[in-house]
């Protein structure tokens, strides 16, 4: 079946800007996932979203960062007027349960956007 | 503190060698779930293994193998004939269940490079 799904798959922007970063989940799974992996390292959460309740946004760095999930389903990340710290691959991951919870708590990790900020 | 510890950044083995990549783990859960993902050239994460805590049974999956041990906190995956097909980046995780927290911590990873 089909995956999750990211675009763009890279986004280079000019210091400043903002930019969209799309997520498309695997049908049925309720629990969605933001990480960001800066070159070379390990991955940050950023947000999760689980159901109808109120996101996590533990994660996120600054209030420049805010995130949506619509319908239960595709999420976009934003990041308002970029900067350059900001470069990085942004991950989604979508699990049909929580990651908190028993069960089927394993994650599924889209490709991932390269964001470039100059 | 780092809830996960990949001490090994990279490794490389020379192809059909045996290879083990230790994790380490700090949680104060006593329900808490470890992973395996790897991480190839491609960039795209793939899950290989999910073990809870209440079982310390060693899993065996082909050449994969992987030894959950409770007593040192710790969950070590071991490739056995390595190829050249391995060769990634490979990162253990760990989900707590109690603290509230909902998402991954995620060790550095560890970069294996299997030369042919």
């Amino acid at each position: 079946g089909a995956g999750v799904s990211q675009s763009p798959s890279n986004k280079v922007t000019e210091k400043g800007k903002d930019v969209e970063l799309r997520c498309d989940p695997i049908s049925g799974h309720t629990a969605l996932y933001w990480y960001r992996q800066r070159l070379g390292q390990g991955l940050e959460f950023l947000i999760y979203f689980q159901g109808n309740s109120a996101p996590d946004k533990s994660g996120l760095p600054s209030d420049r960062f805010s995130a949506e999930r619509t319908g239960g389903s595709v999420s976009t990340l934003t990041i308002q007027r970029t900067q350059q710290e900001d470069s990085a691959v942004y991950l989604c991951a979508s699990s049909l349960v929580g990651a908190g919870t028993s069960g089927r708590n394993e994650q599924f990790f889209g490709p991932g956007t390269r964001l470039t900020v100059l | 503190a780092q809830k996960v510890t990949q001490a090994q950044t990279e490794i490389s083995v020379v192809e059909k060698e045996d290879v083990t990549l230790d994790c380490v783990y700090e949680t104060r859960d006593t329900t808490y779930y470890l992973f395996w993902y790897k991480q190839p050239p491609s960039g795209e994460l793939v899950f290989l293994i999910r073990r809870n805590s209440f079982d310390e049974q060693n899993e065996i999956s082909g050449r994969y193998s992987w030894n959950f041990q409770k007593s040192t906190s710790s969950f070590n995956f071991t490739i056995t004939a390595s190829q050249v097909v391995d060769s990634a980046v490979y990162f253990c995780a760990l989900s707590e269940t109690q603290t509230g927290a909902n998402n991954l911590f995620f060790g550095t990873g560890t970069r294996l490079t299997v030369i042919p």
